[in-house]
């Protein structure tokens, strides 16, 4: 079975320009979420999604981030500006709908110049 | 003060030691508790998954939850120079598909 997909797996730009990630959760996972961790620290959330709900988004800055889930499955979450404090690893994660087992990807390390 | 307090390390220990690894927290609404190991430019990967207070065995790994005392514990036995990651312990309130609350990760380093 495959697990979550995520791309890019790199990203290098400069400030105020924008920049998009993308998701594939593992197939049949309704919940899909989208973490930020800074270097030498855990995963932060960003948003849950429960299908194509945005269920959970309070962490997110929503003057620059924005995220969608069209159709339920795949997920974008997108920054326009970026700005320098903005480097870090985007993991994306899904889990099937019960319980508390998250499946994280390899995440986007994003590096903003 | 943070939820969830980890030891960031670095630890390192020789091959074949036991491990221990150990996360307190300060929300006692806490009843489901994880370990994720999270290799360098990888994705966190789930290693134990415990609910409430007790041990849970697999293998090598023993998880710990002293609810009485917000004190969450990973042992490993027989430590393998593969072992050498970050371990993440991650906890939440209630079942479901509720946000996990991190530790900051512990490194460690299994020297052969």
């Amino acid at each position: 079975e495959a697990g979550v997909v995520q791309s890019p797996r790199y990203k290098i730009i400069e400030k105020k320009q924008p920049v998009a990630f993308w998701c594939n959760p593992i197939s049949g996972h309704n919940t899909l979420y989208w973490y930020l961790q800074n270097l030498g620290q855990g995963p932060e959330l960003l948003i849950r999604y429960e299908n194509e709900e945005a269920v959970d988004d309070s962490q997110l800055p929503k003057d620059r981030f924005s995220a969608e889930r069209l159709k339920g499955v795949d997920s974008t979450l997108k920054i326009q500006p970026a700005e320098l404090g903005d480097s870090a690893v985007y993991l994306c994660a899904s889990s099937p709908g019960t319980g508390n087992e998250q499946f994280f990807g390899p995440g986007t390390r994003l590096t903003v110049l | 003060q943070k939820e969830v307090e980890q030891d960031p390390g670095p630890l390192s220990v020789p091959e074949g030691a036991i491990v221990s690894l150990n996360c307190t927290y300060s929300n006692s609404a806490f009843q489901y508790f994880m370990w994720y190991r999270q290799y360098s430019r990888k994705g966190p990967e789930l290693l134990m998954y415990t609910y409430s207070s007790g041990n849970k065995e697999d293998g090598r790994f023993t998880a710990q939850v002293d609810k009485s005392s917000k004190y969450i514990s990973l042992f490993i036995r027989d430590s393998q120079p593969s072992d050498s990651a970050t371990y993440l312990c991650a906890m939440s309130s209630y079942s479901g598909n509720t946000p996990l609350v991190f530790g900051k990760g512990t490194r460690l380093s299994v020297i052969a």
